[in-house]
C-alpha cells in the first residue's frame, strides 16, 4: 500500500520567517510528488517534481525532490499572512496513471 | 483557466437519504476523481474515472459509488447516508493518459450527516 507521510501536521511562524515543510513516500514506482496549498477552497497546484525535474521554484516558494531518501521539502522564505494555508503532498505511483496519494497535510499559520 | 465546478458548496441530509453530489469540468478532461477530507487524515480517494462510463474503486468506496454518463460530469451517490459520511467532499479531474499535468480541483461540497 502506497504511502505519504508530511510533518509537521501544523506549524505557527510571525511574518519574514522562513519555513520547511516535509514529505516522505513508501510507494512502489514512483512517478511524481506534486504540492498543492489549500486556503479556505479548492487546493492550488504549487510544483510538479519528478525524475527529470527535482527541483522548482517560484517567487519565494522552492521545492526539492530527494529521490535517495524518498522524500521532499518544500521552502516558504519570508513569509507572509497570505501564506496561511493546509499544504498538501500527493504522489503519483504504481500502474494508475494520474492517482494520487495524499499526505495528511501541514496547517501553516503566519501570524503578523 | 481550468474550471471545476460542484453543485452546492453546503448540503445537509438526514441519516438514510439517498445524496448526489454533482462535479462538472469544462477542459475536456479525460480523468475525474472524487476524495473526501478529514482533518488528520488528508484527502483519501473515493472513485475515479479514466473515461466516459468507466469508473475504478479508490481507497475508501464503501458506502459510495458513482456515475459518469458523459466526459465533463462525474456525479457521487451515497446510497444509504450515515453519520459517519460528514465530511469534506472534492472533485479533480485532469487530461488522461501519460501527460505530465496536475489535477485540478472544485471548491469542495461540505456534507453534513444528522
Amino acid at each position: 500500500e502506497d504511502k505519504v507521510v508530511q510533518s509537521p501536521l501544523s506549524l505557527v511562524v510571525h511574518e519574514g520567517d522562513t519555513v520547511t515543510l516535509n514529505c516522505s513516500y513508501e510507494v512502489t514506482n514512483f512517478r511524481s510528488l506534486l504540492w498543492y496549498k489549500q486556503e479556505k477552497k479548492a487546493p492550488t497546484f504549487l510544483f510538479m517534481l519528478t525524475s527529470s525535474g527535482i527541483e522548482k521554484k517560484s517567487g519565494r516558494l522552492s521545492s526539492i525532490l530527494d529521490k535517495k531518501e524518498l522524500s521532499s521539502i518544500l521552502n516558504i522564505t519570508a513569509t507572509q499572512t497570505g501564506d496561511s494555508a493546509i499544504y498538501l503532498c500527493a504522489v503519483e505511483a504504481g500502474t494508475s496513471y494520474g492517482k494520487l496519494t495524499f499526505g495528511q497535510g501541514t496547517i501553516l499559520t503566519v501570524h503578523p | 483557466d481550468v474550471k471545476v465546478t460542484q453543485s452546492s458548496r453546503y448540503l445537509v441530509k438526514r441519516t438514510g437519504e439517498k445524496v448526489f453530489l454533482e462535479c462538472v469540468q469544462d477542459m475536456d478532461h479525460e480523468n475525474m476523481f472524487w476524495y473526501r477530507q478529514d482533518p488528520g487524515l488528508g484527502l483519501r480517494l473515493i472513485y475515479f474515472s479514466y473515461d466516459v462510463k468507466m469508473k475504478e474503486k479508490g481507497d475508501i468506496p464503501e458506502g459510495y459509488s458513482v456515475s459518469r454518463e458523459k466526459k465533463e460530469r462525474f456525479s457521487l451517490i451515497l446510497e444509504s447516508a450515515s453519520t459517519n459520511q460528514t465530511s469534506m467532499y472534492l472533485c479533480a479531474s485532469r487530461p488522461g493518459g501519460f501527460s505530465n499535468q496536475p489535477q485540478h480541483f472544485g471548491d469542495g461540497t461540505r456534507l453534513s450527516i444528522l
